[in-house]
């Protein structure tokens, strides 16, 4: 069955530290995969997707498909960083060639000052 | 634009009732996905419209269901409400070409009691 994993509910590390959001996924598939973020008080909003391979507000993600992870990362955390942020995986489903969309349970980015 | 609108923002329902909760998409998009987030967890995928008709589902028993209107507008409905089904319910609208970039909405927040 298709899952995503996060493993860490909460990370906190300071101002210009390295920073690395964890996500794991099964699916037996070609995945598709994505990084959301929701900041305070917004929405939920598509940050980046691994078929993109572009560094989004300093973030990358690399594809590991021998590991299946799709690990964020960003080498200096900003304060504006701090938010809840989700790996999800779009999966064809068998019928109208349509997808179905899989999220991960959330981590929650604290950058301290 | 003001993006993807769902209504209410809030609903209070008892066991048992039924609930419709409404959401209009993105301008131009044509797609619309329903997710239920329960409180600390991530979105689970409910299911998605185009054209009018169901095209994908994700495990959720039939009190689930839906409508999409000609002007892509959809409508979740829940009947025979149980106390487990309080949740964010969110809303995300895409183009069918790019079914994998999604909006989302704020949310409609369902208090079973």
């Amino acid at each position: 069955a298709q899952r995503v994993t996060q493993p860490e509910k909460l990370l906190s590390v300071f101002k210009g530290a390295p920073v690395e959001l964890k996500c794991n996924y099964s699916y037996s598939g070609s995945p598709e995969l994505f990084w959301y973020v929701q900041y305070s008080r917004q929405r939920l909003q598509l940050l980046l997707r691994h078929i993109s391979r572009e560094s989004i507000k300093g973030f990358t993600a690399d594809l590991n498909k021998g590991e299946t992870s799709f690990h964020l990362k960003k080498p200096f955390a900003q304060e504006e960083d701090s938010a809840m942020y989700y790996c999800a995986l779009s999966v064809l489903g068998a019928r109208y060639n349509f997808n179905k969309f899989y999220f991960g349970s959330g981590t929650k980015l604290n950058v301290k000052p | 634009d003001a993006g993807v609108t769902q209504s209410p923002t809030h609903l209070i329902k008892t066991r048992g009732q039924q609930v419709t909760l409404r959401c209009s998409p993105k301008s131009g998009h044509d797609t619309v996905s329903w997710y239920q987030q329960a409180l600390g967890q991530g979105p689970q995928f409910i299911f998605q419209y185009y054209e009018e008709e169901e095209r994908q589902r994700g495990n959720f028993p039939d009190r689930f269901s839906g409508h999409q209107f000609p002007n892509y507008s959809s409508e979740l409905n829940v009947n025979a409400l149980l106390l487990g089904d309080s949740a964010l319910y969110l809303c995300a609208s895409s183009l069918r070409r790019e079914v994998s970039e999604q909006y989302f909405g704020p949310g409609t927040r369902l208090t079973v009691t």
